[in-house]
């Protein structure tokens, strides 16, 4: 899983709760992404930041929301807002290069809604 | 609209055969092609890639990849399966271009069964 971590691996939430899943990067990386992953579904992008105190919505960013405070720190907030929020999340990180640049993924956080 | 097709959700081989995921692209310009694999519970992990240059791609684990422009495919493969190949694999493609964002568009993953 590289230079990439995330916590907690579990997470489990009441309805109604905002929870935050913490994504860190030592890779030096200049860009981060979250992504969902449900069953069937393959990767689903939320969110991503090209550089410090910019991002920019993915294609299922409804309900959640992020913030990119410093390079190697990348947090995604699960707001109540969230419907089914019951999924794998991952987050990655790559190097600037126009697409070229292989995503580097942490060990993604298993969120379920109780 | 750009996408990626994995056409098998599974993929059953024996050990010591040949295996191949398929994956076919959808895109407008030239694609930059990727496969990663990610075992149950973990996050994933990049196995090749294609840029430019030689349509054959070999990477990680002895895995190998072939790029087809006429067939805009990218189909993954490895002479002799082994037990531990067994996961997900998931094909991706980003676009070239000034201001790509480096986004990946997944196919929907096909789990490789390796029997003993």
């Amino acid at each position: 899983d590289g230079g990439i971590t995330q916590s907690p691996k579990y997470l489990f939430r009441k309805e109604g709760q905002n929870v935050t899943l913490s994504c860190e990067q030592n890779l030096n990386h200049d860009a981060m992404y979250w992504y969902r992953q449900d069953p069937g579904q393959g990767l689903r992008l939320i969110y991503y930041s090209q550089i410090v105190n910019d991002f920019q919505k993915g294609d299922i960013a409804e309900g959640y929301s992020v913030s990119r405070e410093k390079k190697e720190s990348f947090p995604l907030t699960v707001t109540s807002a969230q419907k089914n929020p019951t999924a794998f999340y991952l987050c990655a990180s790559s190097a600037p290069g126009q697409g070229s640049n292989e995503q580097f993924f942490g060990p993604g956080t298993r969120l379920t809604v109780l | 609209a750009q996408s990626v097709a994995q056409p098998e959700d599974q993929v059953n081989v024996a050990e010591g055969n040949p295996l191949t995921v398929k994956c076919t692209y959808s895109v407008s310009g030239n694609p930059y092609l990727f496969w990663y694999v990610q075992y149950p519970n973990r996050g994933l992990q990049f196995l090749l890639k294609y840029i430019t240059g030689d349509n054959l791609v070999k990477g990680s684990y002895g895995f190998e990849a072939e790029f087809n422009k006429s067939q805009t495919s990218f189909h993954l493969k490895k002479p002799s399966a082994l037990v531990s190949d067994s996961a997900l694999y998931f094909c991706a493609v980003s676009l070239h271009g000034s201001g790509n964002t480096g986004k990946l568009i997944f196919g929907q993953g096909t789990t490789l069964q390796v029997k003993p």
